[in-house]
């Protein structure tokens, strides 16, 4: 089994729609985030959090929501989906003191979401 | 802000060829953080390398080997004798230290098809 699991890994949905991703680690790390992928824009960071009391806003957070709902458990909701959220989202997992960036960030396999 | 820029949008190549996949990157930071992920045709992102801001040695791991130079802020990455199973879009990501997280900055991916 995958470290970091998305599910769906595929959803097509309508516009007005209310929709969640869900994202599981099985890596033990504290740190999780959710990217977004648009061709030509490689990934652009969503939200993050540090653990499950520490949630914080990245670069494109408009529209979108999350939940930490255990350390292993992080979701993106998008409470009312419009066509330019179609995109390839990814959940991502590191692990690491907080004031340093070395570690890699694992990533899931990703959720293809499509909204029309 | 950091900004990382990938200035090949697609590269095509013949088998057995040497490619090299260009990052510039741009940064406040004095210690940052430097990645290459590669994103093949099933979706997913595979880690390939972190290297920190304070160590300029090249790198070299079977075919693959990176260049780093912090004079011109370029972390390119050049495969050897190229493969199809090479086939991929490539991102090259920057993390700088002073976030308080693994946050990472993408540029908008390289995407390499090798021929055979």
């Amino acid at each position: 089994d995958a470290d970091v699991t998305q599910t769906p890994r595929n959803r097509i949905t309508k516009t007005g729609k209310r929709i969640m991703l869900e994202c599981s680690q099985t890596k033990g790390h504290d740190r999780m985030y959710w990217y977004r992928q648009d061709p030509g824009l490689g990934l652009r960071l969503i939200y993050y959090s540090f653990d499950v009391k520490d949630i914080n806003k990245g670069e494109i957070s408009d529209g979108y929501s999350v939940s930490r709902q255990a350390q292993a458990k992080f979701s993106l909701s998008l409470e009312s989906a419009i066509p330019n959220q179609t995109a390839l989202y990814f959940c991502a997992t590191s692990d690491g003191p907080r004031d340093r960036g070395r570690t890699e960030a694992f990533f899931g396999q990703g959720t293809r979401l499509t909204v029309v | 802000a950091q900004k990382v820029t990938q200035a090949q949008t697609e590269i095509s190549v013949v088998e057995k060829e040497d490619v090299t996949l260009d990052c510039v990157y741009e940064t406040r930071d004095t210690t940052y953080y430097l990645f290459w992920y590669k994103q093949p045709p099933s979706g997913e992102l595979v880690f390939l390398i972190r290297r920190n801001s304070f160590d300029e040695q090249n790198e070299i791991s079977g075919r693959y080997s990176w260049n780093f130079q912090k004079s011109t802020s370029s972390f390119n990455f050049t495969i050897t004798a190229s493969q199809v199973v090479d086939s991929a879009v490539y991102f090259c990501a920057l993390s700088e230290a002073w976030n308080a997280g693994n946050m990472l900055t993408f540029g908008g991916g390289t995407r390499l098809m090798v021929k055979p």
